[in-house]
């Protein structure tokens, strides 16, 4: 069964500041992965997508990802954030086809100080 | 882009009535709708797999006689929560694709309170 973890719950940074958000798989096979924000009521949107071929994947405002298959993580970076990325962020894992149910993990909620 | 709505944002409703939330992909046609529960502070469960045309797919502990799941058209999935109680109150999100190979692009979702 495919699951994912995201060990962080609440992560605080100060704008400005570098971001990394964890998120770590289990899946049978090669995975599809993803990274999803949702601000408070609303439904999610998504920041990118891995694939296959390279491994460091970038995204929306200024996001990337990197996959590392040895450490079965797919790891959310910003180099410098921003007040307005405030918001819960999910890592999502799926099967072949981006229209495959995805299994979700927990989410961390970023909170930015100025 | 591509857009998907869902409709109402917001329903409270009394206990042991039904309520009917719809989810439109408003530029696209989608065969394949998906339906998930958020609890507070929680991830998103993956409830059930509509199909246009053809029966949801429910997952696991997901009362299909409860959560009604209708995908009449190639734009448009509804969830019924029949007889809703108060555990059923949370937020329920869809999400569609064009195709397989298409991100899914999430509604905005909707919250249900029962009381």
């Amino acid at each position: 069964a495919q699951s994912v973890t995201q060990p962080d719950i609440h992560i605080t940074v100060s704008e400005g500041a570098s971001l990394e958000l964890r998120c770590n798989y289990s899946y049978g096979a090669t995975p599809y992965l993803f990274w999803y924000v949702q601000s408070p009521g609303q439904g999610l949107q998504l920041l990118l997508k891995y694939f296959s071929g390279d491994t460091l994947v970038q995204g929306i405002k200024g996001f990337e990802a990197e996959f590392k298959r040895s450490q079965s993580s797919f790891n959310l970076r910003k180099p410098s954030v921003h007040w307005s990325d405030a918001a819960e962020y999910f890592c999502a894992v799926g099967g072949t086809g981006t229209a495959s149910k995805l299994t979700f993990g927990t989410g961390t909620r970023l909170q930015v100080t100025l | 882009g591509a857009v998907v709505s869902q409709h109402p944002s917001r329903v409270i409703c009394k206990s042991g009535t039904s309520v009917k939330i719809e989810c439109r992909s408003l530029d696209f046609q989608a065969t394949t709708m998906f339906w998930y529960r958020q609890f507070p502070k929680k991830s998103l469960m993956l409830m059930a797999t509509s199909n246009e045309g053809s029966k949801a797919t429910y997952e696991q502990g997901v009362e299909k006689d409860k959560f009604l799941i209708n995908h009449a058209s190639l734009t448009l999935s509804t969830l019924t929560v029949t007889s809703a109680h108060p555990e059923d109150s949370s937020f329920y999100i869809c999400s569609a694709s064009q195709d397989y190979n298409s991100p899914l692009h999430f509604g905005n979702g909707t919250r249900l309170t029962v009381t």
